[in-house]
């Protein structure tokens, strides 16, 4: 089976940093990405990593280990605007380019 | 450059109704997905589609949705008859795919939330 695990929920205060972790067991893996999504909203692309280490993207950091099928997501330096849910989700198609989403993480960004 | 459009943002029908929605994709992306976006989950791939052709349909409740993308651009999703369940929020998506070329970003319209009562 494919399954992707996310905390359902984080709170952090605006200037933190804050990391939201992914762990997967899919059949399929080529890459990790990750999506935001504000309320309401479409999701929009964030980052991709098909290699380990670690993506940096401004504030926005993404790492992935494929030993331990784990990768996460850092926010530097939160916003308001952050707040949003956050889904990672596992590329299993390749030149394909199908994915499966997680359940998501609900970022709540306090002042 | 203009994003995926999609229609209605809204509709609310019975159940056993049927329903359709519209996407035009980004100009040029060769593949368009569509997804189903229950409350409270992550999208769920029920179709793609690479120009007018299908790769890859396995999650599509083939007894009640349809879709097609006629001359590889714009395409629709049917449910018919619905269900309760059914219930969510419809996305669009589309990625620029050039042949011998693989690009991981995909682009989502704002979807269509369904309500079926």
């Amino acid at each position: 089976g494919q399954s992707l695990e996310q905390p359902s929920e984080v709170t952090a205060v605006e200037g933190a940093i804050v990391q939201i972790n992914c762990t997967y067991q899919t059949s399929g893996f080529y890459g990790l990405s990750w999506y935001q999504q504000h309320d309401g909203g479409a999701p929009t692309f964030l980052s991709y990593n098909a290699l380990d280490g670690l993506e940096e993207t401004g504030r926005f950091s993404s790492f992935l280990s494929r030993s331990d099928s784990y990768g996460y997501l850092l926010l530097q330096e939160l916003q308001m605007k952050d707040s949003a849910s956050y889904f990672c989700a596992v590329d299993y198609g390749g030149a394909t380019n199908k994915l499966i989403f997680g359940t998501g993480t609900l970022l709540a960004v306090q002042p | 450059e203009a994003g995926v459009a999609q229609s209605p943002r809204y509709k609310i029908i019975e159940k056993r109704q049927s329903v359709a929605f519209w996407c035009n994709p980004i100009s040029g992306h060769a593949t368009l997905y569509w997804y189903q976006q229950i409350l409270g989950q992550g999208p769920k791939l029920l179709i793609q589609f690479q120009n007018n052709g299908v790769v890859d349909d396995s999650q599509l409740p083939k007894d009640r949705f349809s879709a097609e993308r006629l001359k590889g651009v714009d395409s629709t999703l049917k449910i018919q008859p619905a269900k309760l369940e059914d219930s969510a929020v419809y996305l669009c998506a589309s990625s620029l795919d050039l042949e011998g070329e693989y690009y991981n970003e995909q682009f989502f319209g704002p979807g269509t939330r369904l309500t079926v009562l």
